[in-house]
């Protein structure tokens, strides 16, 4: 099983500013098939990022994820106010028992 | 609008059983595979089951193998996750997600995701 290490666990930002999520995984991850989701208190997760890199349908261009191999990163280039949330990264395509990281929470400062 | 509603949840004693349900409508139901996926309180998010979009593969995480069973009826686009032998550590929102790939036989990324229901395991 691929474990994914997200870091850091909380990341106390102001508005405007520029988050940086990094995710770790145990092995290397096959053809970058990473995701990243969002997930708001009392809400479902959202796809952000799918295969290291591509943002889904709909998610605006201030966030952009790059990585391979063992190191990814998830981007948000200005913090907008409903950025603030939590981030989960998520692999596929290694096995078919998919694992998410532990998440990274971003709060405003 | 693709839209997945879960129902089922509720409270049991350990050792009990549930059955979750999931309707999806929006999308071709049939073409794609689908997830369950669980979030115990204040926890983050752990997989919980695949099922191939014709049901022929499914996939277990290792919590739950030998007890839960993920199954679907494509006349119906219902998605199921049938629950025995429960633990106080199964409580959680369990959430039901579509496979973003289609016609995959292999697990992928979750590309909408229903509101959830809640389960509690508890005496």
């Amino acid at each position: 099983e691929i474990v994914l290490t997200q870091s850091p666990g909380t990341l106390s930002l102001s508005p405007g500013e520029r988050a940086t999520l990094s995710c770790r995984a145990s092995q290397s991850v096959s053809s970058s098939y990473l995701a990243w989701y969002q997930q708001k208190p009392g809400q479902a997760p959202r796809l952000l990022i799918y295969g290291a890199s591509s943002r889904a349908t709909g998610i605006p261009d201030r966030f952009s994820g790059s990585g391979s191999g063992t190191d990814f990163t998830l981007t948000i280039s200005r913090l907008e106010p409903e950025d603030f949330a939590v981030y989960y990264c998520q692999q596929y395509g290694s096995s078919p028992q998919l694992t998410f990281g532990g998440g990274t929470k971003v709060e405003i400062k | 609008q693709v839209q997945l509603v879960e129902s089922g949840g509720g409270v049991v004693q350990p050792g009990g059983s549930l059955r979750l349900s999931c309707a999806a409508s929006g999308f071709t139901f049939s073409s794609y595979g689908m997830h369950w996926v669980r979030q115990a309180p204040g926890k983050g998010l752990e997989w919980v089951a695949f099922i191939r979009y014709d049901g022929s593969n499914k996939y277990y995480a290792d919590s739950v193998k030998g007890r839960f069973t993920i199954s679907r009826d494509n006349s119906k686009n219902t998605l199921y996750l049938q629950m025995n032998s429960l633990r106080a550590e199964d409580t959680a929102v369990y959430y039901c997600a579509k496979d973003g790939t289609y016609s995959s036989s292999w697990p992928s990324l979750m590309d909408v995701w229903g509101k959830g229901t809640t389960v509690t395991v508890s005496s």
